[in-house]
């Protein structure tokens, strides 16, 4: 069965910490996706990679990193978390072509 | 630039009752289109998707979505709704680069 998992359900951090985020997929995607998801807005595109140790801005990348130094690993990084970072954040990862994006649980971040 | 709209913030529903929830898109080339459902504090899950061939796509938990190319819309579909379909739902549409373009959701909401 499909396997996409995130480091934690539930996190809260205070303003100016480094936050890490994990994602680990099991199914030897070479696509891997980090979303934020607010209310009424959907899910709007962070970061994603499409290999290993490569990474490509999405469309609200603003205050924070990635790292993927392992194919099955893909990890978002708040450098220094604020509070208008508190979102729930899903990872999500896809095979080539037409493959299906499969999400992890998610994590709901609350930074104070 | 590809993009989709969910029309309605929330739909209500009678169990027993069919379901429709609308969605439409926009995109240059040939539209991928995918549905989503969000349980509350839960990750996103797969219920179907549009590539090509039949304009009636069957997906899980009795769903189906019907592709409209002239109205560029892809609404998603049941016969009779249950009280355990209460969720968010996500319509998104693929773009050149395995990347998804979320809509901001709909709640359905199915009433005993």
């Amino acid at each position: 069965d499909v396997k996409v998992t995130q480091s934690s359900r539930y996190l809260v951090k205070r303003t100016g910490e480094k936050v890490f985020l994990e994602c680990v997929q099991d199914m030897d995607h070479e696509n891997m996706f980090w979303y934020r998801q607010d209310p009424g807005l959907g899910l709007r595109l962070i970061y994603f990679s499409y290999d290993v140790k490569m990474k490509e801005k999405g469309d609200i990348p603003e205050g924070y990193s990635v790292s993927r130094e392992k194919k099955e690993r893909f990890s978002l990084i708040l450098e220094s978390a604020s509070t208008n970072q508190t979102s729930m954040y899903l990872c999500a990862s896809t095979g080539t072509g037409f493959d299906t994006q499969y999400f992890g649980p998610g994590t709901r971040l609350t930074v104070l | 630039a590809q993009s989709v709209a969910q029309p309605e913030d929330q739909v209500n529903v009678a169990e027993g009752n069919p379901l429709t929830v609308k969605c439409t898109y926009s995109v240059s080339g040939n539209p991928y289109l995918f549905w989503y459902v969000q349980y509350p504090n839960r990750g996103l899950q797969f219920l179907l998707k549009y590539i090509t061939g039949d304009n009636l796509v069957k997906g899980s938990y009795g769903f189906e979505a019907e592709f409209n190319k002239s109205q560029t819309s892809f609404h998603l579909k049941k016969p009779s709704a249950l009280v355990s379909d209460s969720a968010l739902y996500f319509c998104a549409v693929r773009d050149s680069r395995d990347k998804l373009v979320f809509g901001a959701g709909t709640i359905l909401r199915v009433k005993s």
